[in-house]
């Protein structure tokens, strides 16, 4: 099993929907969680991170699930600048090294 | 500040060829990183420079070799470059967080590198 998995998508959604994506990881013990954002051809770049059951920041939500092991991000009234792949990124536990899923791509529509 | 900084932005190489790929950041972190991007995968480590003065293997670290030629600048080298070689390159950089919560990783631009 992978160290964390995601559904690549496509998600195509039309502007001002809402849109939501899982991310599972292997590793009961971890305990903090990011998702950054990376737009075509670019580096990806920290949207949110995520310490306990969740966090909140403008239209983005992510949610941790600790018994299902999954953590979830919820995209409301979609912009079209919301159209990028979003990577689930999971620190390792025993290390400095971080896990990457392969993303989620989102495409926003007008 | 410029963050991290890495050149060059696009490189062709043919088979068995060698280069080395800089990077530096400015923000005075302790942790430097090198992964490889390919299509369809996520982010894989290459190596990684947890401090001055130390490296390690990532999950990904043959046909590579990397110096922490300071606290700013942390290079790649490819001796003998393959055609499986070719992918996005990213340099990151982070304050020294020990597990398991892991800190915030800034990444530089990218090289994209193509091997022929």
């Amino acid at each position: 099993r992978k160290e964390v998995e995601q559904d690549p998508g496509p998600f195509n959604v039309p502007e001002g929907a809402t849109v939501a994506f899982n991310c599972t990881y292997s590793n009961s013990a971890s305990q903090s969680f990011f998702w950054y954002r990376q737009d075509c051809r670019k580096e990806p770049k920290l949207l949110m991170s995520v310490y306990s059951s969740g966090n909140e920041d403008g239209r983005f939500t992510a949610q941790l699930n600790r018994a299902s092991q999954y953590i979830s991000l919820l995209i409301r009234d979609s912009k079209l600048s919301d159209s990028a792949t979003y990577l689930c990124v999971v620190p390792r536990v025993n290390d400095y090294k971080l896990s990457f899923g392969a993303g989620t791509t989102v495409t926003v529509r007008a | 500040n410029a963050g991290v900084t890495q050149t060059p932005k696009f490189q062709v190489l043919k088979t068995g060829q060698s280069m080395t790929l800089q990077c530096a950041q400015d923000m005075n972190h302790n942790s430097m990183y090198w992964y490889r991007q390919d299509p369809g995968m996520g982010l894989r480590l290459i190596y990684y420079s947890a401090s001055e003065g130390t490296t390690d293997k990532g999950e990904v670290p043959n046909g590579y070799n990397v110096s922490r030629l300071n606290k700013r600048e942390f290079s790649l080298r490819l001796e003998s470059a393959a055609p499986s070689q070719t992918s996005v390159y990213f340099c990151a950089s982070s304050d020294l967080a020990g597990p398991p919560h892991g800190n915030e990783q800034f990444f530089g631009p990218g090289t994209r590198l193509t091997v022929l």
